[in-house]
């Protein structure tokens, strides 16, 4: 069955730096578009960024663009977030998730079970 | 960006009974290909969250018969047929038109 396992998350001083990583299995994964979405403590969730199947395509949303960078690794079956300049706006729950639809950007269907980054100093 | 608003945010629900939730987006949905770009999640305490309805009206892979989606351009609506005790959570609606993907607000829905 479809695992997403998220890694990296952690605490960080404002204006550090931290990558997330995301390890899936199950699926073909080199097949499927892929999303980072966060929840920041006790809120609604926010998208963060997609990536195609093919690497081409990268979107984010404003209140990261130049400063997060979405990537993936297709040999390796993982998803990365690379978080620069981090505020302390930005601590959440970082939920990496699979397209619904192959090739296509459709929407998070599967989740994973998320990883906590926490800014603080 | 397209900004989502959902009706109600609370909804006391009671076992059996149906209950519907609104969703509307600040512009149409509807693509050139006749699908409406609109997914519904559900978050359950404690967990994250699970897709339920995908272009307006599929449901996702092994969600129940009683869960229903309609609507077309901006207005949309998640029914549940008959409501069970494991239905509780915060239910979010998603735009997935514009690439600068946005949810609603959620919905909780609780057992009265």
């Amino acid at each position: 069955q479809v695992q997403l396992v998220e890694s990296g998350g952690g605490v960080v001083q404002p204006g550090r730096s931290l990558r997330l990583s995301c390890a899936a299995s199950g699926f073909t994964f080199s097949g499927f578009a892929m999303y980072w979405v966060r929840q920041a403590p006790g809120k609604g969730l926010e998208w963060v960024a997609v990536i195609s199947f093919d690497e081409i395509n990268k979107y984010y949303a404003d209140s990261v663009k130049g400063r997060f960078t979405i990537s993936r690794d297709n040999s390796k079956n993982t998803l990365y977030l690379q978080m620069n300049s981090l505020r302390t706006e930005d601590t959440a729950v970082y939920y990496c998730a699979r397209d619904v639809r192959q090739q296509l950007v459709c929407g998070p269907d599967d989740w994973g079970q998320g990883t906590l980054v926490t800014v603080s100093s | 960006d397209i900004v989502m608003t959902q009706s109600p945010l609370s909804l006391p629900v009671t076992p059996g009974e149906p209950a519907s939730i609104s969703c509307r987006s600040s512009q149409s949905l509807l693509h050139s290909n006749g699908y409406n770009y609109l997914n519904w999640y559900l978050q359950k305490p404690g967990q994250s969250p699970q897709l339920l309805i995908f272009l307006g009206s599929n449901r996702a892979s092994g969600v129940p018969g009683r869960f229903s989606g309609s609507g077309s351009g901006t207005d949309f609506t998640l029914k549940i047929s008959s409501v069970e005790a494991e239905d509780v959570g915060v239910y979010f609606c998603m735009q997935v038109l514009q690439t600068t993907f946005t949810f609603g607000p959620g919905t909780k829905v609780d057992i009265k």
